[in-house]
C-alpha cells in the first residue's frame, strides 16, 4: 500500500531533550515536506526537500533541523525542544512527474512541557 | 509571498443543502491546487486537485473550480450528508528551485446537521 509513515505518533518531552521525528514513504517520491498545524495558524511549511541532499527552508525553520541521506526518509530535528514547539506535525511526500499530488502522513501530535 | 485565504471559516448547513467552499490566493504562477478534507485531530485526506491548465476536476458529489487568472478556485458539494462534516482545506503548489512551495488556507470547518 502506498503510504507516508510517521513516527512517533504521539510525543511529549521536556524543554531542550533532543528529539527527532521519523517520515518514510515507499512511493518513491522524490518531493518530502515538514508541516506544523496550531490552532488559528493552520498548516505552515517547516522544510522541503527536491531529493537526496537538497532541502530548503519553508515559512517557519527556526528551531528545526532536516536531512535526506536517503529518498524515502526525511526526519524531522529538534535539537532543543521549547514550548513554543509543541504542535501537530505532518509530512508529506510527492512525485516529481506531472501532477505533483500531495500524500500526507497521519501526523505526530508533540507536547513539549 | 503566496496568501491563501478561505471564506467562510466556519458554515452550518442542513443535510441535502449544497455546499459552496471558497478558496483565494494572491499569486496567479501556481503549478496547481488541491482540495482536502480534515477530521478532528486527524490527518489530511486528498479530495480533487486541479492543474493550472484545467478548469475543473469532478468526482462523485465533489466539484471543484478553478480560475487562476482571478486567483480563487470554488468547492462544490452536492446534497450534504452529515458525514461530509469536516474541516475543508486548499492548498496551492509553486515549483521552486530546491522542491514544492505548498501553501494551506485557514480551511472551512463545516458542519452538516441531520
Amino acid at each position: 500500500e502506498a503510504q507516508v509513515t510517521q513516527n512517533p505518533r504521539y510525543l511529549i518531552t521536556v524543554t531542550g531533550k533532543k528529539l527527532t521525528v521519523t517520515c518514510s514513504q515507499n512511493m518513491n517520491h522524490e518531493y518530502m515536506s515538514w508541516y506544523r498545524q496550531d490552532p488559528g495558524l493552520g498548516l505552515r511549511q517547516i522544510y522541503y526537500s527536491m531529493n537526496v541532499e537538497v532541502t530548503d527552508k519553508g515559512d517557519v525553520p527556526e528551531g528545526y533541523k532536516v536531512s535526506r541521506k536517503e529518498k524515502r526518509n526525511f526526519p524531522l530535528i529538534l535539537e532543543s525542544p521549547s514550548p513554543n514547539q509543541t504542535s501537530l506535525y505532518f509530512c508529506a511526500s510527492s512525485s516529481g512527474e506531472v501532477s505533483y499530488e500531495q500524500y500526507f502522513g497521519p501526523g505526530t501530535r508533540l507536547t513539549v512541557t | 509571498k503566496q496568501e491563501v485565504t478561505q471564506i467562510p471559516a466556519a458554515l452550518s448547513v442542513p443535510e441535502g443543502e449544497n455546499l459552496v467552499l471558497n478558496c483565494s490566493f494572491t499569486d496567479s504562477a501556481i503549478y496547481n491546487l488541491q482540495w482536502f478534507r480534515q477530521d478532528p485531530g486527524k490527518g489530511l485526506t486528498s479530495l480533487l486537485l486541479i492543474q493550472s491548465s484545467q478548469r475543473e476536476q469532478t468526482s462523485g458529489r465533489l466539484n471543484a473550480s478553478l480560475d487562476k487568472s482571478s486567483g480563487r478556485s470554488t468547492l462544490y458539494i452536492a446534497a450534504s450528508q452529515p458525514g461530509d462534516s469536516a474541516t475543508y482545506l486548499c492548498a496551492v503548489l509553486m515549483i521552486k528551485a530546491a522542491g514544492n512551495k505548498l501553501t494551506f488556507g485557514g480551511g472551512t470547518r463545516v458542519l452538516v446537521k441531520p
